[in-house]
């Protein structure tokens, strides 16, 4: 069956990064979309992007341009999320959804000095 | 980028009733609309894709109908495990968006 198993909670400072992993099973990996989306309280559920793990092409919701940076490793079926330059707004849950179908846990992030 | 207006936001309702929940696309989603169920602390579930395809696996008091702008959630006969958060996604083009929710309660 369909799984994703993704990295555990962050705690990170301000101005940091951080990269979250999302290891995929019981599909072909390179075959399907793999979507990020951001959740945070009161702000709903918003599309980060994707990527493409059979040519590692990406495409981002324009909001979350040079925030955000999608890879992916063939080899171990692990897709990758990088944030950069974090602040307390960017605190939230993470998950990643393969498309749209299945979802991962999700990772909470929390940006506090 | 599309809209969508979810309603209601919170719906409180008796176990047997029938439940309807709307999504609203400020343009034409082409049937680009899924709907999902999230438990606290937990990950969305896919219910229905595609307007009205049913998930693997989800019971069938879940249905799904609409097109063009308009879509609804149907849950025939509500179980006391349908206690949830439900919100709707259009898939249709980029970026793509989520309704707000609709946290839904046993009265």
């Amino acid at each position: 069956q369909v799984q994703l198993q993704q990295s555990g909670t962050e705690l990170v400072k301000p101005a940091s990064s951080v990269k979250i992993s999302c290891k995929a099973s019981g599909y072909t990996f390179t075959s399907n979309y793999m979507h990020w989306i951001r959740q945070q309280p009161g702000n709903g559920l918003e599309w980060i992007g994707w990527i493409y793990p059979g040519n590692g092409n990406t495409k981002y919701n324009q909001k979350f341009d040079g925030k955000a940076t999608l890879t992916a490793d063939k080899s171990s079926s692990t897709a990758y999320m990088q944030l950069s330059s974090l602040t307390s707004e960017d605190s939230a849950v993470y998950f990643c959804a393969k498309s749209f179908a299945y979802w991962g846990q999700g990772t909470l992030v929390t940006v506090s000095s | 980028d599309i809209q969508m207006t979810q309603s209601p936001s919170f719906l409180s309702a008796t176990v047997g009733d029938r439940v309807t929940i709307n999504c609203k696309a400020s343009q034409n989603i082409n049937k680009y609309l899924n709907w999902y169920q999230q438990k606290l602390g937990e990950a969305p579930k896919r219910l229905i894709y595609n307007t009205n395809s049913l998930q693997t696996g989800i019971p069938s008091r879940f249905s799904g109908s609409g097109s063009g702008t308009d879509y609804t959630l149907t849950i025939s006969s509500l179980q006391p495990e349908d206690v949830a958060t439900y919100f709707c996604l259009q898939h249709n083009s980029g970026p793509y968006t989520f309704g707000a929710g609709t946290k839904l309660e046993l009265k």
